[in-house]
């Protein structure tokens, strides 16, 4: 069965400071990987998605990046934190077959102070 | 770019009541999106309760029904009688696909089930 890990479960930051979140997937070869953010009270958007290894796309600019370094994780980073960065982080899969259903992680729940 | 509008929380329904959570969207890159009902239970993440994806055609789970009416582009969720383990916050949400395969999602219904 196939099993999605995020890290850190929640964090607490300062403004100006660095972050790594990460996430797992385990039990399924060459997902297709989506990040998405939920700030309080906010609609769940997407930020980025990669369909293989080293190739992530952006789409919304939130002066955060992505990466893929290996087929079954996905970074999401920034060299500076925002107080408008605060909010809900959930790493998805897919697989393009399956009517583009996704499953998405636990969620990582940042607060920038 | 793509919408979706779902019933305004919070919402309050006695136990064995039956229930409906309404959602309408706007999909500008597709005639017929994928739609989808996502729930997260009280401490755990976002799961799938149901998809559909034909027009015209009824997806169920958990006793929840939601029917996908391109005339009307709703996608509303019901339930016959809920229990009280049924509170959550549903999402419904739609996929247009591309490369991106990006789920729009509304803002979420938070139900909470009276006993």
């Amino acid at each position: 069965a196939q099993t999605i890990h995020q890290w850190p479960v929640a964090e607490i930051k300062a403004v100006g400071s660095p972050l790594s979140l990460g996430c797992t997937i385990k039990g399924k070869s060459s997902p297709n990987l989506y990040w998405y953010w939920q700030a309080t009270g906010g609609t769940l958007q997407q930020l980025f998605y990669s369909i293989t290894v080293g190739q992530v796309e952006s789409v919304v600019q939130l002066n955060l990046s992505a990466s893929r370094p290996k087929d079954d994780q996905f970074i999401l980073s920034t060299e500076k934190l925002l107080l408008s960065h605060s909010g809900f982080y959930l790493c998805a899969w897919s697989l393009m077959d399956w009517g583009y259903e996704q499953y998405f992680g636990p969620g990582t729940r940042l607060t920038v102070l | 770019g793509d919408s979706v509008t779902q019933t305004e929380g919070p919402v309050t329904v006695s136990e064995s009541e039956s229930l409906i959570i309404n959602c309408t969207y706007s999909a500008t890159s597709i005639a017929y999106p994928n739609l989808f009902w996502y729930v997260r239970y009280p401490g755990e993440g976002l799961q799938l309760l149901l998809k559909v994806i034909t027009a015209g055609q009824k997806g169920s789970s958990r006793g929840f029904e939601a029917t996908y009416n391109k005339e009307t582009t709703s996608f509303h969720l019901q339930k016959a009688s809920v229990q009280e383990s049924d509170s959550a916050v549903y999402y419904c949400a739609l996929n247009s696909g591309g490369s991106n395969a990006k789920l729009t999602f509304g803002k979420g219904t938070k139900l909470s089930v009276k006993s």
